[in-house]
């Protein structure tokens, strides 16, 4: 079974649409991140958290709120989804011992 | 701030050849972590080398290796005898040492495999 997972692996919605993305870990970590993936762009961070009670805005947190409701899952919202919310979404969870990141398959978002 | 510059947007090698990736970054700091991560058109994200910058030896993992040049602040992958399953985007990242842990990345570079 896959150690970081993502919920839902692909979605198509609407501009104005309010969306969740959910990402589980069963590794036991305490940090949890959300990053976009853009075309030419790399990743970049939108929120990440240390544990369930400390939640930081990343680079690009403008339009997205996150939910920390255990320390298994971290949840990505967009309150209304625009076009150029387009993009690949990934969930990560960090071990603070290696300090090596892992990330969860990936969500594919198209918004029309 | 800290930035990663991978100045190749695509790279071709023949199977069984070797390919070396760059990567530069800038930081200040002296204490941090770089990273290769490859994305298959699975788009996971897989770890592939992991290298911590108080270390002067180069981390080798099987056919991956990196040249690691501190003072240059150079950060290349090479992949020796290249296979078909190589072909991938690889990201290179930095991560400064300590509790503020983000990681940011470099642009990628798209590797083709040739057979």
């Amino acid at each position: 079974d896959a150690d970081v997972t993502q919920t839902p692996r692909n979605r198509i919605t609407k501009t104005g649409k309010r969306i969740m993305l959910e990402c589980s870990q069963t590794k036991g970590h305490d940090r949890m991140y959300w990053y976009r993936q853009d075309p030419g762009l790399g990743l970049q961070l939108i929120y990440y958290s240390f544990d369930v009670k400390d939640i930081n805005k990343g680079e690009i947190s403008d339009g997205y709120s996150v939910s920390r409701q255990a320390q298994a899952k971290f949840s990505l919202s967009l309150e209304s989804a625009i076009p150029n919310q387009t993009a690949l979404y990934f969930c990560a969870t960090s071990d603070p011992g290696r300090d090596t990141q892992y990330f969860g398959p990936g969500t594919r978002l198209t918004v029309l | 701030a800290q930035t990663v510059t991978q100045s190749q947007p695509e790279m071709s090698v023949q199977e069984a050849e070797t390919v070396t990736l760059s990567c530069t970054y800038d930081t200040s700091e002296s204490d941090y972590y770089l990273f290769w991560y490859k994305q298959p058109p699975s788009r996971q994200m897989i770890l592939v080398i992991r290298q911590e910058a108080y270390k002067q030896q180069n981390a080798t993992e099987n056919r991956f290796s990196v040249n690691f040049q501190k003072a240059a602040k150079s950060f290349s992958l090479k992949i020796s005898d290249s296979q078909l399953g190589d072909a991938a985007m690889y990201f290179c990242a930095y991560r400064r040492r300590g509790r503020d842990d983000k990681i940011i990345f470099g642009k990628g570079t798209r590797l083709h495999i040739l057979p």
